[in-house]
């Protein structure tokens, strides 16, 4: 069955760093969405993509984040300078259309610690 | 700003045992209600998505409802075992651009 998968599982950084989280979306999935979990509070939308550029993006998501699909697989965030409050649970996901009403297929996320 | 809560916040039930939990959303600009079962270290697995009134899905031992009118939705687990421990995650997709709201998510543990 095709699955969403992310890399790497664990994350450790500076703070003030450079990082970026990669995941395979599934391959005929058109819709890319990045969320994140901050520990013992609600997952939470970051960014949504399609067709080589963002959909919609939260409050959360300013300008030291960013997203990229640099080939035809993968689909990477990138957060310039990390602070401590980036320490969370990343997950990306994927969909084959972009509404609401569609099931997303989730990677099983990347922990990010920021030191 | 859109809030969805769910209760309980956890739950310890034996094996055997049928349990429920609940999830409120806004009822006004409705468009999907998605329940997701996440296991940790494992990636959340959607079990429903429900988008009409009086919508009732099943899954096995599990099931749920949706009143979008009054911007509820029960989750159920018939006779509990404990690979179902995990964390019930409920999310509202209101709008057309996809992007979910979710709930803080019910954790159950099933005891053998």
């Amino acid at each position: 069955e095709p699955e969403v998968t992310q890399t790497p599982s664990h994350q450790v950084t500076q703070m003030g760093q450079e990082v970026i989280l990669r995941c395979v979306p599934i391959s005929n999935h058109l819709y890319f969405y990045w969320y994140r979990q901050i520990l013992g509070q609600k997952v939470e939308f970051l960014v949504s993509f399609y067709n080589n550029e963002i959909s919609e993006k939260s409050e959360i998501f300013d300008d030291q984040f960013s997203v990229e699909r640099p080939d035809g697989s993968n689909f990477t965030l990138k957060i310039r300078s990390t602070k401590l409050e980036d320490s969370a649970m990343y997950f990306c996901a994927s969909s084959s259309f972009g509404t609401g009403s569609y099931e997303q297929y989730f990677g099983p996320g990347t922990r990010l610690t920021v030191t | 700003i859109l809030n969805v809560e769910q209760s309980p916040q956890s739950l310890h039930v034996q094996e055997g045992d049928s349990t429920n939990f609940t999830c409120s959303f806004p009822s006004s600009n409705f468009y999907a209600l998605h329940w997701y079962r996440w296991e940790t270290a494992k990636s959340p697995e959607a079990l429903f998505v429900m988008t009409l009134n009086g919508d009732e899905k099943k899954k096995g031992r599990i099931s749920a409802t949706l009143n979008t009118k009054e911007g509820y939705s029960y989750l159920y687990i018939k006779g509990s075992q404990p690979e179902d421990s995990a964390t019930y995650l409920c999310a509202f997709g209101g709008g057309s651009q996809g992007n979910l709201i979710f709930g803080k998510g019910t954790k159950l543990s099933v005891k053998p």
